[in-house]
């Protein structure tokens, strides 16, 4: 079964601290990938995607994200947190064959200020 | 309006008691997706239209979970006969293109207390 796996599920870094929250998928072909950032109280929104061309993509307020295709592999980092940045972060993959997007279990950050 | 609107915000309803969540995609979404969150998870796969056909009904957990968008625009997810593992967040996207191949956006969610 086609499956995403966030393995930090807690992460507290101090402010400007560097940041990666890993993420990988199961194999099924072609992906699109996602990450998505949930602000306390506040709805799912996008913070970058990657469908094609080059594997590091940037998204909003700084984050990047590189998909490295060899370790089925879609990592966000960035490289100075803010206290701002205190959120729950989702890793979500599309696989071309499929109607769906599957989530991972999420990471809670938690900047120290 | 701007984005994908959710209604009711909170819902509690009695254990077997039937609900209805209301999606109001934004205009012009081809693709239109269900989701359950429970707490301290990420989104499970409900259910996917594009229009008014609904293409997977895959994760629906079982036949008291009903979704509908009969003119490819508003939704309505309808849960029979409520049980409390019902109790979660119930979120609703959309997104411009067909499938899951583009950006999908969220609503606030329903959350669904069952007591």
């Amino acid at each position: 079964a086609q499956s995403v796996s966030q393995h930090n599920h807690h992460v507290i870094l101090s402010e400007a601290a560097s940041l990666e929250l890993g993420c990988n998928y199961s194999y099924g072909g072609t992906v699109n990938l996602f990450w998505y950032v949930q602000y306390p109280g506040q709805h799912l929104q996008l913070l970058l995607k990657y469908f094609s061309g080059d594997p590091l993509v940037k998204g909003i307020k700084g984050f990047e994200a590189e998909f490295i295709k060899s370790k089925f592999s879609f990592n966000l980092r960035k490289p100075s947190v803010q206290w701002s940045d205190t959120a729950e972060y989702f890793c979500a993959v599309n696989w071309s064959s499929a109607s769906k997007i599957i989530f991972g279990s999420g990471t809670r950050l938690s900047i120290r200020p | 309006g701007a984005g994908v609107s959710q209604s009711p915000r909170y819902k509690v309803a009695k254990r077997g008691q039937d609900v209805a969540l209301r999606c109001d995609p934004i205009s012009g979404h081809v693709s239109l997706f269900w989701y359950q969150q429970a707490l301290g998870q990420g989104p499970e796969f409900l259910t996917y239209f594009q229009n008014e056909a609904q293409l997977d009904k895959s994760g629906l957990p079982s036949d008291r979970f009903f979704a509908e968008r009969p003119e490819g625009s508003v939704s309505t997810l309808k849960i029979q006969r409520t049980q409390q593992e019902d109790s979660a967040v119930y979120l609703c996207a959309s997104s411009l293109g067909n499938r899951g191949g583009t950006e999908a956006f969220f609503g606030q969610g329903t959350r669904l207390t069952v007591v």
